[in-house]
């Protein structure tokens, strides 16, 4: 069945680097794409998204780009604050001809100090 | 303020008893879905419906069940509650059309006894 690979699991930085976070999806239908921030003992939210025919897309300090041949969309934070550190999620949804989202693993980001 | 709500924050229940998590959302969403998700852990989906009547199961096998007799809600029932299903219980929502994107609750924190 479709599935989002979702690299790294883990990620550490030192304030102020760049985070780049990679997932890989397979169902070529898939056609928007969010991005999920859910800080410790909170809920997820969404922080950015990317529709199939936008190949980037940014707000501040974050940053999406999507391969759509390659299957294949990045989150980009820079300047990373420790407020960043929290557990990030891809889904890749697929809104035409049925519905279906399907989420990566997450990646846990810590930003040291 | 439009959102979704999510009742109890936290429950702790004895094996065997029968509980309800509540959900409900004020957004006018037609699609609505139940996730169980260990803290920071993946996402995994229990439970989804596209609208009033309609309800069906997800990838992750379960002994609950749910309901959708109104739009905004759509209540997760455990008839026979076992330490296995001790987890964190996420509601979340979307829309048909336009913006994709999910909003979760904060969540119902079961541990059974």
């Amino acid at each position: 069945g479709e599935n989002v690979e979702q690299h790294p699991s883990t990620l550490s930085v030192q304030e102020g680097d760049s985070a780049v976070i990679k997932c890989t999806y397979s169902d070529s239908a898939s056609n928007y794409f969010p991005w999920y921030k859910q800080e410790l003992g909170k809920r997820p939210q969404l922080i950015i998204d990317i529709r199939s025919n936008v190949g980037e897309k940014k707000d501040q300090r974050i940053a999406v780009t999507l391969n759509k041949t390659a299957k294949h969309f990045s989150l980009h934070i820079t300047e990373t604050q420790p407020e960043d550190s929290a557990v990030y999620f891809c889904a890749a949804i697929t809104y035409t001809g049925g519905f279906k989202t399907i989420f990566g693993a997450g990646t846990r980001l810590f930003v040291k100090a | 303020e439009a959102d979704i709500y999510q009742t109890p924050r936290y429950l702790v229940i004895g094996t065997g008893k029968k509980i309800t998590l509540e959900c409900s959302q004020t957004m006018g969403h037609d699609k609505m879905y139940w996730y169980q998700q260990d803290p920071g852990m993946e996402l995994h989906l229990i439970h989804y419906s596209y609208g009033v009547n309609s309800t069906e199961k997800g990838d992750l096998s379960s002994e609950s069940t749910v309901s959708r007799i109104r739009t905004e809600h759509f209540p997760l029932t455990l008839e026979s509650a076992r330490p296995s299903h001790t987890s964190q219980y996420l509601c979340a929502s979307s829309e048909y059309t336009g913006n994709y994107g999910y909003t979760f609750g904060s969540g119902t924190r079961l541990t059974v006894v």
